[in-house]
C-alpha cells in the first residue's frame, strides 16, 4: 500500500466549475500538508500548505485536512483555463517530502 | 536569481551507457533532492543530501550514484542505463531537510529516454 493515495484522474471541468481534488494517507506522523501544482513539461511548485487539521484559504483555493480521517482536500473555485495543470498532494515526513501521483486537471473555456 | 537550474534538458541514452545529471541552486539552500516521476507513480525520492558532505538514499536509490559537489550542486549519475530508468528526472532543493516543514523548490526536470 502506498504511503500516499491520489486519484490520478483526469479531471475535466468547464471554466467557472468548483474542481474537488483529494488524498488519503497512512502515516500519522504527517504534520504538514502541501499542494503543489506542475504544468506540461515544468517542474512542481508549490501552491498551499497546510498545518495539522483545519482550512486555509488562498484566494479562490481553499485546502483542508482532516487528520482524523487521515485526508486532505484542495478546492479551486471558479476555475480557470490558466488552472489546467497536474495537482499533486505532499506531505512533510522526516527529511523528506512523500508525494501522491498528482491529478491532472483541465479546465475548458 | 535562476533558483534549480538542471542540464541536461533532454537525453536519449542506449542500455548500458553511463551519464550524469547536473543540479545547482542559488538559493543557499543547505538540502538537495533527486527524484524520479513516471506516469501513475508520482514523484519518488532517489536520493537526497541534508547538508553539504552527506547523502543518503530514498525510496528507489539502486541503479544510481550522488555526489553533492559543494552547498550549490548535486549530481546524479546513471552507471549502466537500463530501460526501466526512462524518466522524468527533478532536483529540488530546500533550506534544511526538516523534520517538518520543508518547502522543496524544483527544477524544470531532465526528460531521459534509455532505448
Amino acid at each position: 500500500q502506498k504511503e500516499v493515495e491520489q486519484d490520478p484522474g483526469p479531471l475535466s471541468v468547464p471554466e467557472g466549475a468548483i474542481v474537488s481534488l483529494n488524498c488519503t494517507y497512512s502515516n500519522s506522523a504527517f504534520q504538514y500538508f502541501m499542494w503543489y501544482r506542475q504544468y506540461s513539461r515544468k517542474g512542481p511548485e508549490l501552491l498551499m500548505y497546510t498545518y495539522s487539521s483545519g482550512n486555509k484559504e488562498d484566494g479562490r483555493f481553499t485546502a483542508q485536512v482532516d487528520k482524523s480521517s487521515k485526508y486532505i482536500s484542495l478546492f479551486i473555485r471558479d476555475s480557470q483555463p490558466s488552472d489546467s495543470a497536474t495537482y499533486l498532494c505532499a506531505m512533510s515526513g522526516v527529511y523528506k517530502l512523500s508525494f501522491g501521483a498528482g491529478t491532472t486537471v483541465t479546465v475548458r473555456a | 536569481n535562476a533558483g534549480v537550474t538542471q542540464t541536461p534538458k533532454f537525453q536519449v541514452l542506449k542500455t548500458g551507457q553511463s551519464m550524469t545529471l547536473q543540479c545547482a541552486q542559488d538559493m543557499n539552500h543547505n538540502s538537495m533532492y533527486w527524484y524520479r516521476q513516471d506516469p501513475g507513480m508520482g514523484l519518488r525520492l532517489i536520493y537526497y543530501s541534508a547538508s553539504e558532505g552527506t547523502t543518503d538514499k530514498g525510496e528507489v536509490p539502486n541503479g544510481y550514484n550522488v555526489s553533492r559537489l559543494n552547498k550549490r550542486e548535486f549530481s546524479l549519475r546513471l552507471e549502466s542505463a537500463a530501460p526501466s530508468q526512462t524518466s522524468v528526472y527533478f532536483c529540488a532543493s530546500s533550506e534544511q531537510a526538516s523534520e517538518v516543514y520543508n518547502e522543496q523548490f524544483f527544477g524544470p526536470g531532465t526528460r531521459l529516454t534509455v532505448l
